[in-house]
């Protein structure tokens, strides 16, 4: 049952410290996106890759955040310094797109969910 | 400009009753995909049903029915003899598909929390 994970699941961190997330799409996936949840905005697309390179990033506050994807089976997400209205849940989720094919599901991970103090 | 509208934020039934949940979208494009995720309290999102501009046949998934019709821009999710399992955040959201390949992100809208009563 191939599915996308994350780590961690819960980060409670003080303000100012550096908060990483990590993602691991379900193989064989090429397309990885960063979305974070908030009750005041809903559900926000910050970021997302397609066969390791970032195709949009223009949902991220570019100071503090940066996303990148080191290999295939990891992305990630950084926050640096952190400010408490980062505090949220942020969802990875993973597709397939192939070139021409119109055809694209999103699979979501369980999410990391972030308190900053 | 693209966008979801789920006008229904919160509904309450009883078990066993049906119940449907409205989604409206708006999009300048003739090719899109539309999509509805459920979202339980334990918070992960669970990916229901796909839909393309093109295919506008209901489908029928056990309990769960989907009705897309181009025309009221609609697409409309029906749960019959709903159970408290159902209890959750639902989803719609659409996704275009851009000049020179899909643009894939999901615009989501706001959600409706169903809560099935025992």
């Amino acid at each position: 049952d191939a599915r996308v994970t994350q780590t961690p699941r819960d980060k409670v961190t003080e303000m100012g410290q550096e908060v990483t997330m990590r993602c691991q799409p379900i193989l064989g996936h090429n397309t990885v996106f960063w979305y974070r949840q908030t009750m005041m905005q809903g559900l926000e697309l910050l970021a997302y890759f397609r066969n390791r390179a970032p195709l949009d990033d223009s949902g991220m506050p570019k100071d503090r955040f940066s996303a990148e994807m080191p290999d295939a089976t990891l992305a990630t997400l950084k926050i640096q310094p952190s400010e408490p209205r980062d505090s949220a849940v942020y969802f990875c989720a993973s597709g397939l797109v192939l070139a021409g094919v119109p055809d694209e599901t999103q699979y979501f991970g369980p999410g990391t969910r972030l308190l900053v103090l | 400009a693209q966008k979801v509208t789920q006008a229904q934020t919160e509904i309450s039934v009883v078990e066993k009753e049906d119940v449907t949940l409205d989604c409206v979208y708006e999009t300048r494009d003739t090719t899109y995909y539309l999509f509805w995720y459920k979202q339980p309290p334990s918070g992960e999102l669970v990916f229901l049903i796909r839909r393309n501009s093109f295919d506008e046949q209901n489908e029928i998934s056990g309990r769960y029915s989907w009705n897309f019709q181009k025309s009221t821009s609609s697409f409309n999710f029906t749960i019959t003899a709903s159970q408290v399992v159902d209890s959750a955040v639902y989803f719609c959201a659409l996704s275009e598909w851009g000049y020179g390949g899909a643009t894939n992100k999901l615009i989501f809208g706001t959600g409706t929390l169903l809560a099935v009563q025992p």
